[in-house]
């Protein structure tokens, strides 16, 4: 199994609406990241949650993490079309490299 | 803002030759790392890069591969010999410190093809 998974794997919604992107990881972590990523381009960063913090917001973004269930969320609330894109979460594993593990990501497209 | 930035953003290379991807990362940054993402697939760790030196890297990274950081500002990954299974999108990110927690940041990418 992969660390990093999220669900749904696509998810298609209305102007307007809220979107709900889940994320879970299999190993102890540092801090989870979530990234945006519009078809075929750079990964921007969104938001960067430690492990000891449960909830944090960012405009429009809101995201939880549960380490005890090894699970996060990313809220997009009041979505907008420019909100269409890929977004990724990644894990900072407690390793000496501190490199990130991404997971499969969630195609959101939100419709005018 | 500061951003990390990779040159070129698309290279196209026949089977065997060899290509340099070139990053700057952001300038107080310590850590640098890259990744690739083949078409349609999860982003993937390749190489983590601190104090000169290789840290860490992944099966990916075999001897085809190679990273430097000639000089203050730039940071390479050179392939020897690509191979078809090279195509992909590869990404360098750097970060400040980690291990405070400092976030991850991508440059836009370099669309590898090889044909």
């Amino acid at each position: 199994s992969q660390q990093g998974e999220e669900d749904p794997q696509a998810l298609s919604i209305q102007e307007g609406e809220n979107a709900t992107m889940n994320c879970s990881y299999k190993t102890s972590i540092n801090n989870l990241q979530w990234y945006r990523q519009n078809s075929g381009r750079g990964l921007v960063h969104l938001i960067l949650i430690r492990s000891n913090e449960r909830e944090k917001h960012s405009g429009r973004l809101r995201v939880t993490l549960d380490t005890s269930k090894k699970s996060s969320s990313l809220l997009i609330t009041a979505s907008r079309a420019a909100d269409t894109a890929s977004y990724f979460c990644a894990t900072d594993a407690r390793d000496s490299s501190y490199k990130l593990i991404f997971g499969s990501g969630t195609r959101l497209l939100v419709r005018p | 803002e500061p951003e990390v930035t990779q040159t070129p953003s698309h290279q196209v290379t026949q089977m065997g030759q060899e290509v340099i991807l070139r990053c700057v990362p952001i300038s107080n940054h310590l850590y640098f790392y890259w990744y690739r993402q083949i078409l349609g697939q999860k982003v993937e760790f390749l190489v983590s890069f601190y104090n000169n030196e290789i840290s860490e890297k992944s099966e990916i990274f075999d001897d085809q591969f190679s990273v430097e950081r000639p000089d203050g500002s730039n940071f390479t990954l050179k392939i020897r010999s690509t191979k078809l299974e090279d195509s992909a999108m590869y990404f360098c990110a750097s970060s400040e410190d980690p291990g405070a927690n400092t976030e991850a940041f991508f440059g836009q990418g370099t669309r590898l093809t090889v044909v």
